[in-house]
Protein backbone atom coordinates (compact mmCIF):
# COMPACT_ATOMS: atom_id res chain seq x y z
CA UNK A 1 0.00 0.00 0.00
CA UNK A 2 1.43 3.36 -0.93
CA UNK A 3 1.25 5.93 1.43
CA UNK A 4 0.47 9.86 0.39
CA UNK A 5 0.70 12.29 3.16
CA UNK A 6 -0.67 15.57 2.78
CA UNK A 7 0.01 18.43 5.98
CA UNK A 8 -1.63 20.45 7.15
CA UNK A 9 -4.68 18.52 7.29
CA UNK A 10 -6.60 22.20 7.33
CA UNK A 11 -5.65 25.53 7.38
CA UNK A 12 -7.31 28.88 7.97
CA UNK A 13 -5.60 32.25 6.10
CA UNK A 14 -6.24 35.60 6.11
CA UNK A 15 -7.58 36.36 2.63
CA UNK A 16 -4.09 38.70 1.08
CA UNK A 17 -2.14 35.80 2.70
CA UNK A 18 -0.24 33.25 1.06
CA UNK A 19 0.30 29.83 1.87
CA UNK A 20 2.10 26.49 1.01
CA UNK A 21 1.21 22.86 2.31
CA UNK A 22 3.22 19.99 1.40
CA UNK A 23 2.59 16.19 -0.11
CA UNK A 24 5.09 13.32 0.42
CA UNK A 25 4.75 9.97 -1.58
CA UNK A 26 7.57 7.25 -2.06
CA UNK A 27 10.68 8.52 -3.39
CA UNK A 28 11.50 5.08 -5.12
CA UNK A 29 9.41 4.40 -8.51
CA UNK A 30 7.93 7.33 -9.34
CA UNK A 31 6.18 8.24 -12.59
CA UNK A 32 3.92 11.44 -11.77
CA UNK A 33 2.47 13.44 -9.23
CA UNK A 34 -1.02 15.47 -9.61
CA UNK A 35 -2.71 17.94 -7.79
CA UNK A 36 -6.70 18.91 -8.23
CA UNK A 37 -8.63 21.38 -6.17
CA UNK A 38 -12.19 20.51 -4.78
CA UNK A 39 -14.76 22.62 -4.13
CA UNK A 40 -17.66 22.16 -1.96
CA UNK A 41 -20.46 20.68 -3.97
CA UNK A 42 -18.30 20.45 -7.16
CA UNK A 43 -15.84 17.75 -8.56
CA UNK A 44 -12.11 17.94 -8.26
CA UNK A 45 -10.48 19.62 -10.73
CA UNK A 46 -7.22 19.00 -12.39
CA UNK A 47 -4.53 21.73 -11.22
CA UNK A 48 -1.13 20.14 -12.47
CA UNK A 49 0.58 16.82 -13.60
CA UNK A 50 3.87 17.05 -12.79
CA UNK A 51 6.43 14.63 -14.32
CA UNK A 52 9.82 15.86 -13.64
CA UNK A 53 12.03 16.24 -10.84
CA UNK A 54 12.71 20.13 -10.03
CA UNK A 55 9.27 20.80 -12.26
CA UNK A 56 7.48 23.78 -11.51
CA UNK A 57 4.42 24.39 -12.94
CA UNK A 58 2.31 27.71 -12.33
CA UNK A 59 -1.85 28.69 -12.91
CA UNK A 60 -2.38 31.90 -11.97
CA UNK A 61 -1.25 32.79 -8.24
CA UNK A 62 -1.41 28.64 -7.70
CA UNK A 63 2.44 26.96 -8.28
CA UNK A 64 3.78 24.05 -7.32
CA UNK A 65 7.30 22.32 -6.85
CA UNK A 66 8.26 18.71 -7.23
CA UNK A 67 11.12 16.54 -5.63
CA UNK A 68 11.22 13.51 -6.95
CA UNK A 69 14.20 12.77 -4.68
CA UNK A 70 13.13 13.25 -1.61
CA UNK A 71 9.62 12.54 -2.23
CA UNK A 72 7.74 15.68 -2.02
CA UNK A 73 6.07 18.14 -3.71
CA UNK A 74 4.55 22.07 -2.20
CA UNK A 75 1.86 23.59 -3.60
CA UNK A 76 1.67 27.49 -3.06
CA UNK A 77 -1.26 30.16 -3.20
CA UNK A 78 0.49 33.69 -3.48
CA UNK A 79 -2.53 36.49 -2.38
CA UNK A 80 -5.57 33.82 -0.99
CA UNK A 81 -8.38 34.91 -1.67
CA UNK A 82 -11.29 33.51 -0.41
CA UNK A 83 -12.68 31.89 -3.72
CA UNK A 84 -9.40 29.67 -3.01
CA UNK A 85 -11.11 27.97 -0.15
CA UNK A 86 -10.89 24.05 -1.02
CA UNK A 87 -9.59 20.81 -0.10
CA UNK A 88 -6.45 20.66 -2.11
CA UNK A 89 -5.21 16.54 -3.24
CA UNK A 90 -2.48 15.58 -4.25
CA UNK A 91 -1.94 12.12 -5.89
CA UNK A 92 1.15 9.86 -6.59
CA UNK A 93 1.37 7.52 -9.64
CA UNK A 94 4.32 5.40 -8.84
CA UNK A 95 4.32 4.28 -12.41
CA UNK A 96 4.24 0.47 -12.08
CA UNK A 97 4.64 -1.73 -15.04
CA UNK A 98 0.80 -2.29 -16.80
CA UNK A 99 -0.40 1.11 -14.68
CA UNK A 100 0.31 3.49 -17.62
CA UNK A 101 -1.37 6.64 -15.78
CA UNK A 102 -4.06 4.71 -14.64
CA UNK A 103 -3.61 3.87 -11.18
CA UNK A 104 -3.49 7.37 -8.99
CA UNK A 105 -2.81 7.07 -4.67
CA UNK A 106 -4.12 10.15 -3.39
CA UNK A 107 -3.86 11.99 -0.32
CA UNK A 108 -6.47 12.46 2.52
CA UNK A 109 -6.16 16.31 0.84
CA UNK A 110 -5.13 19.93 2.95
CA UNK A 111 -8.48 21.46 3.59
CA UNK A 112 -8.59 25.38 3.07
CA UNK A 113 -10.08 28.35 4.55
CA UNK A 114 -9.67 31.62 3.20
CA UNK A 115 -11.41 34.38 5.83
CA UNK A 116 -12.34 37.66 4.02
CA UNK B 1 -15.77 19.96 -25.07
CA UNK B 2 -15.81 16.41 -23.17
CA UNK B 3 -18.26 16.26 -20.32
CA UNK B 4 -19.31 13.35 -17.62
CA UNK B 5 -22.14 12.69 -16.08
CA UNK B 6 -22.91 10.78 -13.29
CA UNK B 7 -26.08 9.79 -11.32
CA UNK B 8 -27.72 9.61 -9.07
CA UNK B 9 -26.60 12.37 -6.89
CA UNK B 10 -27.68 10.88 -3.56
CA UNK B 11 -29.11 7.77 -2.69
CA UNK B 12 -29.97 5.68 -0.21
CA UNK B 13 -30.40 2.24 0.17
CA UNK B 14 -31.02 -0.42 2.76
CA UNK B 15 -28.37 -3.25 3.47
CA UNK B 16 -28.67 -6.39 1.23
CA UNK B 17 -30.68 -4.21 -1.11
CA UNK B 18 -29.28 -4.29 -5.39
CA UNK B 19 -26.87 -1.14 -6.51
CA UNK B 20 -26.27 0.46 -10.00
CA UNK B 21 -24.58 3.71 -10.51
CA UNK B 22 -23.55 5.26 -14.07
CA UNK B 23 -21.35 7.05 -15.36
CA UNK B 24 -20.83 8.69 -19.35
CA UNK B 25 -18.65 10.90 -20.80
CA UNK B 26 -19.28 12.74 -23.92
CA UNK B 27 -17.06 14.06 -26.57
CA UNK B 28 -14.22 11.69 -26.23
CA UNK B 29 -13.51 8.30 -27.53
CA UNK B 30 -11.94 5.64 -26.00
CA UNK B 31 -11.28 7.57 -22.92
CA UNK B 32 -9.52 5.50 -19.22
CA UNK B 33 -12.51 5.04 -16.89
CA UNK B 34 -11.92 5.18 -13.30
CA UNK B 35 -14.28 4.36 -10.27
CA UNK B 36 -13.28 5.81 -7.04
CA UNK B 37 -15.20 5.80 -3.20
CA UNK B 38 -14.65 8.52 -0.36
CA UNK B 39 -15.40 6.75 2.41
CA UNK B 40 -15.54 9.14 5.85
CA UNK B 41 -12.29 10.75 7.29
CA UNK B 42 -10.36 9.11 3.87
CA UNK B 43 -8.77 9.91 0.87
CA UNK B 44 -10.33 9.08 -2.57
CA UNK B 45 -9.39 4.97 -3.07
CA UNK B 46 -9.47 3.88 -6.26
CA UNK B 47 -11.60 1.02 -7.30
CA UNK B 48 -12.04 0.47 -10.66
CA UNK B 49 -10.29 1.58 -13.75
CA UNK B 50 -11.37 0.83 -17.05
CA UNK B 51 -8.92 0.63 -20.23
CA UNK B 52 -11.75 -0.48 -22.92
CA UNK B 53 -15.22 -1.85 -23.48
CA UNK B 54 -15.06 -5.00 -21.15
CA UNK B 55 -11.90 -4.38 -19.49
CA UNK B 56 -12.42 -3.51 -15.83
CA UNK B 57 -9.27 -3.63 -13.43
CA UNK B 58 -9.79 -4.20 -9.56
CA UNK B 59 -7.73 -2.60 -6.99
CA UNK B 60 -9.40 -4.17 -4.11
CA UNK B 61 -11.25 -7.21 -3.27
CA UNK B 62 -15.02 -5.51 -2.08
CA UNK B 63 -18.54 -6.40 -2.75
CA UNK B 64 -18.73 -4.34 -5.71
CA UNK B 65 -18.57 -4.78 -9.40
CA UNK B 66 -18.22 -2.42 -12.46
CA UNK B 67 -18.68 -3.28 -16.18
CA UNK B 68 -18.29 -1.16 -19.44
CA UNK B 69 -20.62 -2.25 -21.79
CA UNK B 70 -20.44 0.58 -24.27
CA UNK B 71 -17.37 2.80 -24.63
CA UNK B 72 -18.22 5.63 -22.75
CA UNK B 73 -20.29 4.18 -20.21
CA UNK B 74 -19.00 2.96 -16.53
CA UNK B 75 -21.24 0.98 -14.52
CA UNK B 76 -20.57 0.45 -10.64
CA UNK B 77 -23.14 -2.42 -9.05
CA UNK B 78 -23.27 -4.87 -6.36
CA UNK B 79 -25.91 -7.54 -5.78
CA UNK B 80 -26.42 -7.02 -1.96
CA UNK B 81 -25.06 -3.64 -0.49
CA UNK B 82 -23.44 -3.92 3.03
CA UNK B 83 -23.22 -0.78 5.60
CA UNK B 84 -19.48 -0.30 4.47
CA UNK B 85 -20.43 0.31 1.05
CA UNK B 86 -21.67 3.59 2.36
CA UNK B 87 -19.75 6.84 0.75
CA UNK B 88 -19.38 9.14 -1.99
CA UNK B 89 -18.50 7.92 -4.70
CA UNK B 90 -16.77 9.20 -7.73
CA UNK B 91 -16.27 8.28 -11.55
CA UNK B 92 -13.65 9.94 -13.63
CA UNK B 93 -12.36 9.63 -17.02
CA UNK B 94 -8.65 10.27 -18.67
CA UNK B 95 -7.06 10.45 -22.20
CA UNK B 96 -5.36 7.47 -23.52
CA UNK B 97 -3.45 8.45 -26.00
CA UNK B 98 -0.63 10.43 -23.96
CA UNK B 99 0.39 9.21 -20.68
CA UNK B 100 0.25 11.50 -17.75
CA UNK B 101 -2.95 12.98 -18.15
CA UNK B 102 -5.00 14.41 -15.74
CA UNK B 103 -8.26 12.98 -14.35
CA UNK B 104 -11.38 15.03 -14.85
CA UNK B 105 -14.43 13.30 -12.35
CA UNK B 106 -18.21 13.30 -12.53
CA UNK B 107 -20.21 15.32 -9.87
CA UNK B 108 -20.32 12.34 -7.53
CA UNK B 109 -22.83 10.11 -5.63
CA UNK B 110 -23.61 9.93 -1.74
CA UNK B 111 -24.62 6.78 -1.30
CA UNK B 112 -25.91 6.25 2.15
CA UNK B 113 -26.71 2.65 3.30
CA UNK B 114 -29.67 2.02 6.43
Amino acid sequence: ILNVEQSPQSLHVQEGDSTNFTCSFPSSNFYALHWYRWETAKSPEALFVMTLNGDEKKKGRISATLNTKEGYSYLYIKGSQPEDSATYLCAFNPGDSGAGSYQLTFGKGTKLSVIP
Amino acid sequence: SQTIHQWPATLVQPVGSPLSLECTVEGTSNPNLYWYRQAAGRGLQLLFYSVGIGQISSEVPQNLSASRPQDRQFILSSKKLLLSDSGFYLCAWSETLRNNQPQHFGDGTRLSIL
